[in-house]
């Protein structure tokens, strides 16, 4: 149990294009889900915590503009990079919790986002 | 805003030795996690903890909540070439959210 997949792995794009990802809990529902970035040999950043139905809230620096996240229901969260730069090459991680009492998080395999 | 120190950064060992890593904070926690992550994919979680003082052992691996709350610890036993990667421990803050220490990666030669 606890699966969380994400689509695509891996991402290249020219500048100024937006890139969406998606990331679904597979066997349970998530309440909450969250959206991570890590660059190379670095621990993971969170970027914003999603509840299914609610707006997501920010961590402070992201732009939310920039990172639109949609949380439309138990199961699905998008995360869309809108007109990309190269400096938003990353890898992008998301999680869901929402399994048990303790709201563990569950990562995704993560997406590789190349922009050119 | 809350902060944790992960210990040693990086580790060398020959199969079979025992491995033991560590973060501590100036906060207390009410959670603490251990995930492996290896390259290219998410972090899996291994062991979580939920008590100050609470032993947990998941197979070879074993972990440790400190009494003080501030810090935690991550024994792999008898280590094996798929134990390579990098481990992560992480602590619930009093906000709900996860805080992730830097890593230790770990290198095992058979």
């Amino acid at each position: 149990g606890a699966v969380v997949s994400q689509h695509p792995s891996r991402v290249i794009c020219k500048s100024g294009t937006s890139v969406k990802i998606e990331c679904r809990s597979l066997d349970f529902q998530a309440t909450t889900m969250f959206w991570y970035r890590q660059f190379p040999k670095q621990s993971l950043m969170l970027m914003a915590t999603s509840n299914e139905g609610s707006k997501a809230t920010y961590e402070q620096g992201v732009e939310k503009d920039k990172f639109l996240i949609n949380h439309a229901s138990l199961t699905l969260s998008t995360l869309t990079v809108t007109s990309a730069h190269p400096e938003d090459s990353s890898f992008y991680i998301c999680s869901a919790s929402g399994i048990s009492s303790y709201n563990e998080q569950f990562f995704g395999p993560g997406t590789r986002l190349t922009v050119l | 805003g809350q902060q944790l120190n992960q210990s040693p950064q990086s580790m060398f060992i020959q199969e079979g030795e025992d491995v033991s890593m560590n973060c501590t904070s100036s906060s207390i926690f009410n959670t603490w996690l251990w995930y492996k992550q290896d390259p290219g994919e998410g972090p899996v979680l291994l062991i979580a903890l939920y008590k100050a003082g609470e032993l947990t052992s998941n197979g070879r691996l074993t972990a440790q909540f400190g009494i003080t709350r501030k810090d935690s610890f991550l024994n792999i036993s008898a280590s094996i070439p798929s134990d390579v990667g990098i481990y992560f421990c992480a602590g619930r803050g009093s906000q709900g959210n996860l805080i992730f220490g830097k890593g230790t990666k770990l290198s095992v030669k058979p």
